[in-house]
């Protein structure tokens, strides 16, 4: 069975620094896809990037970037210049593609300070 | 267009007693979810179905059933309620193939008392 690890419960960062959250994952499995997803205090769940493992290149969107890493089945997400609205949980979660559940990881919460 | 919609946002519920969450899609997705989200242990799968009339046990499914009669509805029922089944409940749903990702509904939170 598949796996995610976030072993960062909480962290903080400065409003404008850079901060990066930890994935890692367990599969046998050659194709698959990544995502991570913010929960605001609002309780909604909200796409923030998505990588395909067969791309080599690290998806990237705005402020948002990852460091995938398949050989060593790690993913981190990275924010840059990051502000106030970017505190929030932040989840990574794993899919393959039959069947495609989605496996969440336990969660980082992000406290950003001004 | 109002994506995937759960009722209700609230419940409270006595031990024993059984409630149906609702969950409609509106995008045409094949694939629906339901997921339970406790503090500390992230969103953990309940049920999943693939498409109409198929269903899949998820990681935690006892405790519950779940009902897949056409294509913009899951339905989550709870028969007789527990007090560890206090959680909040998601709903969502995706468009299979490609990379496209899991839209979630705004949550229930369900209190057993």
């Amino acid at each position: 069975a598949q796996t995610v690890t976030q072993s960062q419960p909480e962290m903080s960062v400065q409003e404008a620094e850079t901060v990066t959250l930890s994935c890692t994952y367990d599969t046998s499995e050659s194709n698959y896809y990544l995502f991570w997803y913010k929960q605001p205090p609002s309780r909604q769940m909200i796409l923030v990037i998505r990588q395909e493992a067969y791309k080599q290149q690290n998806a990237t969107e705005n402020r948002f970037s990852v460091n995938f890493q398949k050989a060593a089945k790690s993913f981190s997400l990275k924010i840059s210049d990051s502000q106030l609205g970017d505190t929030a949980m932040y989840f990574c979660a794993f899919m393959k593609q039959v069947p495609d559940k989605l496996i969440f990881g336990t969660g980082t919460r992000l406290q950003v300070f001004p | 267009n109002a994506g995937v919609t759960q009722t209700p946002k609230f419940q409270v519920l006595k031990t024993g007693q059984s409630m149906t969450l609702q969950c409609a899609q509106d995008m045409n997705h094949n694939s629906m979810y339901w997921y339970r989200q406790d503090p500390g242990m992230g969103l953990r799968l309940i049920y999943y179905s693939a498409s109409e009339g198929t269903t899949d046990k998820g990681e935690v499914p006892n405790g519950y059933n779940v009902s897949r009669l056409n294509k913009r509805e899951f339905s989550l029922r709870l028969e007789s309620a527990a007090p560890s089944q206090t959680s909040v409940y998601f709903c969502a749903s995706r468009l299979q193939g490609v990379n496209s990702p899991l839209h979630f509904g705004n949550g229930t939170r369900l209190t057993v008392t």
